[in-house]
């Protein structure tokens, strides 16, 4: 079966950095998708990988190895506001995505 | 990003009663989508429509009913709901299907809370 795994939830403190590890299992492989969620609010487009390493992006990279069914978010220079939880999606040989449950992330002082 | 606006924000309805979830993308795109999204699980694809045509049904329960009168405006009509359906439902857009182009990014709305008492 088709399957995306992610941490229920992580704890980070602000100014630091913290990595938000995503593993998939999909029928065929056209991209992982890194999406931010803020609480009651709509999820929003971070990142989008099909090729194998690390793509920045401001403070924030997302990383891709296709031969582990890996991927991660990394995000640096916390700040309070990068509370929310991240959604990992993988697309399948049909261009169907996969969504995992999210990451929900902490941000402490 | 307010390109994708979802009505009502937030629902409550009886078990009995009909109503309707109404998006709208101003982004001139011609996919939109329908997610349930339930607490600590997967977002759930609903239903898929493309140049207005329905291209996806995932086994929704028939108490659940789309329509996509055109490219911009997509709605979801209720009916003799369950308590299980409680959940928050999300509308999407992209400018494509996701599949033609598989970059495409799906812009969400900011959904609509359902509780069904």
């Amino acid at each position: 079966g088709q399957n995306i795994d992610q941490p229920t939830e992580m704890t980070a403190t602000e100014g630091a950095i913290v990595q938000i590890n995503c593993t998939y299992q999909t029928s065929g492989f056209n991209g992982l998708f890194w999406y931010q969620q803020h609480a009651g609010e709509a999820p929003t487009f971070l990142s989008y990988n099909v090729l194998d390493g690390l793509e920045e992006k401001g403070r924030f990279s997302s990383f891709l190895s296709r031969s582990k069914g890996y991927s991660y978010l990394l995000l640096k220079e916390l700040q309070m506001k990068d509370s929310a939880s991240y959604l990992c999606a993988g697309m399948d040989s049909n261009y169907q995505l996969i969504w995992g449950a999210g990451t929900k992330l902490i941000i402490k002082p | 990003e307010t390109g994708v606006t979802q009505t009502p924000r937030h629902l409550v309805m009886g078990m009995t009663n009909k109503k309707s979830l109404k998006c709208e993308q101003h982004l001139g795109h011609n996919a939109m989508y329908w997610y349930k999204q339930s607490a600590k699980k997967p977002l759930e694809l609903m239903f898929v429509y493309n140049f207005k045509e329905q291209t996806e049904n995932n086994s929704v329960p028939s108490r659940f009913s789309p329509e996509c009168p055109n490219s911009s405006h997509l709605f979801l009509h209720l009916h003799t709901l369950q308590p299980e359906d409680s959940a928050l439902y999300l509308c999407a857009s992209s400018q494509d299907e996701v599949g033609q182009r598989p970059t495409d990014t799906q812009y969400f709305g900011p959904g609509t809370r359902l509780t069904v008492l």
